[in-house]
């Protein structure tokens, strides 16, 4: 049964970056074409694309975070990672990543970590 | 970028009652609609995919329908387990979107 784990620092520093990696297990992040995805939830609020990537490391990024995000893909560690520069207050938020049903473009989310929060201040 | 509204933002209904939750896109998104409940400190789960299809392991009384901009959720009997907050997400293009939520409350 295919897990993904969130890791990463939990307190970044207004204007610094936050590195994120996503660890799948009990599957092989080669083994099709998925877009495996960074999704984002400020307390209290809704939820958030940031972007997505596949094994072969085609990607997609919200165009209204595209200026500062990176997602990278690490077959070797089955892993994926987020990057998000310059971070304010408003980048705080519970940050999942999730595997979707469907294979070759934008997909309906049906694997889910159980998210990290990441809290930015000084 | 498709934008989706969902109705009622709350809406409280009591056990036994039927929900009708609805998703409305900005542009016709075909059927590629996902439906997905939250519930406190919790990862979204899959309810809903492609407008009607139930994810593995829900249960019947989730039913979804809809096609182009306009979209339904029903919950046909709600169960306690069932009150929680409920977001679509549209795949038909990216970025990918979700819509703002309704929570279901015990009324």
């Amino acid at each position: 049964q295919l897990q993904m784990q969130e890791s990463g620092p939990g307190l970044v520093k207004p204007s610094e970056t936050l590195s994120l990696t996503c660890t799948v297990s009990g599957g092989s992040i080669s083994s099709s074409s998925y877009y495996w995805a960074w999704i984002r939830q400020p307390p209290g609020k809704g939820l958030e694309w940031i972007a997505s990537i596949n094994y072969g490391g085609s990607t997609y990024y919200n165009p209204s975070l595209k200026s500062r995000v990176t997602i990278s893909v690490d077959t070797s560690e089955n892993q994926f990672s987020l990057k998000l520069d310059s971070v304010t207050a408003a980048d705080t938020a519970v940050y999942y990543c999730a595997r979707p049903k469907q294979i070759n473009r934008g997909g309906s989310f049906d694997i889910w970590g159980q998210g990290a929060m990441v809290t930015v201040s000084s | 970028e498709i934008v989706l509204t969902q109705s009622p933002a709350t809406l409280s209904l009591s056990p036994g009652e039927r929900a009708t939750l609805s998703c409305r896109a900005s542009q016709s998104i075909s059927t590629y609609l996902a439906w997905y409940q939250q519930k406190p400190g919790q990862a979204p789960r899959l309810l809903i995919y492609d407008a009607s299809n139930r994810a593995t392991g829900i249960p019947v009384r989730f039913s979804g329908s809809g096609s182009g901009t306009d979209f339904t959720l029903t919950i046909s009997s709600l169960e306690p387990d069932d009150f929680a907050v409920y977001y679509c997400q549209q795949r038909v293009s990216w970025p990918l979107t979700f819509g703002p939520g309704t929570k279901v409350d015990i009324k």
